[in-house]
């Protein structure tokens, strides 16, 4: 069946150090690749979509990469600030079915 | 700027008790969605309609259930909570078809079973 796969539970930094998260995907369908933030106390907020392999999305600072041959898509951002500290997830729409898929999330904390 | 609302915020109740969230989007879209959060951040998907239809119903026990009005509104009635059901209930909505398929969510609402 469809899944997404985030392995990175947590993950702490510090400022101005590089954030890599990174997700694998499972379909029979043809899916659309999201990133979603969410920071203490409200909900979940679109941070970047990527809509074509091997092609780069970025906003505010983050960059979102897509790689169709090995099913995995990765978020990174340079130099991460205090106030990225939020949790992260990766989520994948199924464009069969419009279920929405989301990974299980990675809390970053960034210390100043 | 919110535009999934979602009443109440917080509910605090005892095992057995019948609970009601509400969500209304304004926004314009068509599908709404219920996903629950519980206390490790792990986000699934409950139910979602499609203009007042259901078209996602994943496996949830029988307490739950969710009631559509409109394409605008989507609630929740647990109709006999257990412990197991204290988690934050996000609303969420989209347009049905859009190339974006971005989800809108509320704030949620935190549920818990003492």
């Amino acid at each position: 069946g469809d899944s997404v796969i985030q392995m990175q539970g947590q993950v702490t930094l510090s400022e101005n150090d590089f954030l890599f998260i990174n997700c694998t995907y499972s379909t029979t369908g043809y899916p659309t690749l999201f990133w979603y933030v969410q920071y203490s106390g409200e909900g979940p907020q679109l941070l970047l979509q990527v809509t074509t392999a091997n092609n780069k999305g970025s906003s505010r600072g983050f960059e979102a990469t897509y790689d169709k041959g090995t099913t995995s898509f990765h978020l990174q951002k340079t130099s991460v600030q205090e106030i990225d500290s939020a949790v992260y997830y990766c989520a994948m729409r199924d464009n069969s079915n419009n279920r929405i898929f989301f990974g299980d999330g990675t809390q970053l904390v960034v210390k100043p | 700027e919110t535009a999934v609302f979602q009443t109440p915020n917080y509910h605090v109740t005892q095992v057995g008790n019948e609970v009601s969230f509400n969500c209304k989007q304004t926004l314009g879209h068509d599908t709404m969605y219920w996903y629950k959060q519980d206390s490790k951040k792990l986000l699934k998907i409950m139910f979602s309609y499609n203009n007042k239809q259901l078209i996602v119903n994943e496996t949830v026990p029988r307490r739950f259930s969710p009631q559509s009005s409109d394409k605008a509104h989507l609630n929740l009635r647990i109709k006999s909570v257990e412990p197991e059901d204290s988690a934050v209930y996000l609303c969420a909505s989209r347009k049905w078809g859009a190339n974006t398929g971005q989800l809108y969510f509320g704030e949620g609402s935190k549920l818990t079973v003492l």
